[in-house]
């Protein structure tokens, strides 16, 4: 399977917790984005990287929460000192951009589920 | 303001019947994209089908098409002879501007069952 694939599928953590996540996105596609859905709504963006730059972050990205992609592949998100209002699907997508605006369609992963607890 | 409405929560349609999921979207910007995205219960968001804010024809991609109409702002999704495979959550979402990345905006959704 060449599709995007997240790390863990479900966690369930406690209040003030650290949790991680891992993305690893189709091989060829050099961007890669973070979305947080919550229950009963559309998937909100949180940050995006093209290779290993980070290249936005939405405001919903506050200082507990921080994404790497360290070497251009698979990225993680951390949430430091997690809360109940944390309690989300985070989903992962990935796409190619040749640099002149052209885009491949957006793949994303099935998301991982956290509850905090 | 909402930038992107889906105003039918939940829809229910006939197999091999044809509905419509509407979307409005609200942008000042001349240059956007639309999206539609389907999510069945395993969580993965589906692309179905892209309509840039210049292009002429409505979109097509099988049984998908996009009913676009500009001066009404609004972008509605018309899925042809339903299957019950479609039965999902349907997501209308826009990208705003020149931009050339997927940070895109996405309404709250529509879940459609497909009755056989």
């Amino acid at each position: 399977d060449t599709g995007v694939s997240q790390d863990p599928r479900h966690k369930i953590t406690k209040r003030g917790q650290n949790v991680t996540f891992r993305c690893d996105p189709i091989s060829e596609h050099n961007r890669l984005y973070w979305y947080r859905q919550t229950l009963g709504q559309g998937p909100e963006f949180l940050t995006y990287f093209q290779n290993e730059a980070q290249l936005e972050k939405s405001r919903l990205l506050s200082d507990r929460f921080s994404a790497e992609r360290p070497k251009g592949s698979f990225s993680t998100l951390e949430i430091q000192r997690t809360e109940q209002g944390d309690s989300a699907m985070y989903l992962c997508a990935s796409s190619f951009h040749d640099g002149q605006g052209i885009l491949s369609p957006l793949h994303f992963g099935n998301g991982t589920r956290l509850t905090v607890t | 303001a909402q930038k992107i409405t889906q105003t039918q929560p939940g829809m229910f349609v006939q197999e091999k019947e044809a509905v419509t999921l509407d979307c409005t979207y609200d942008t000042s910007d001349q240059s956007y994209g639309l999206f539609w995205y389907k999510q069945p219960s395993s969580g993965e968001m589906i692309f179905l089908i892209y309509q840039g804010s210049y292009d002429e024809q409505n979109a097509t991609e099988g049984r998908y098409s996009l009913n676009f109409q500009k001066a009404r702002k609004s972008a509605n999704l018309v899925i042809s002879a339903s299957q019950l495979g479609d039965s999902a959550m349907y997501f209308c979402a826009m990208r705003e501007g020149m931009d050339s990345s997927y940070k895109l905006i996405f309404g709250s959704g529509t879940r459609l069952l497909v009755r056989p």
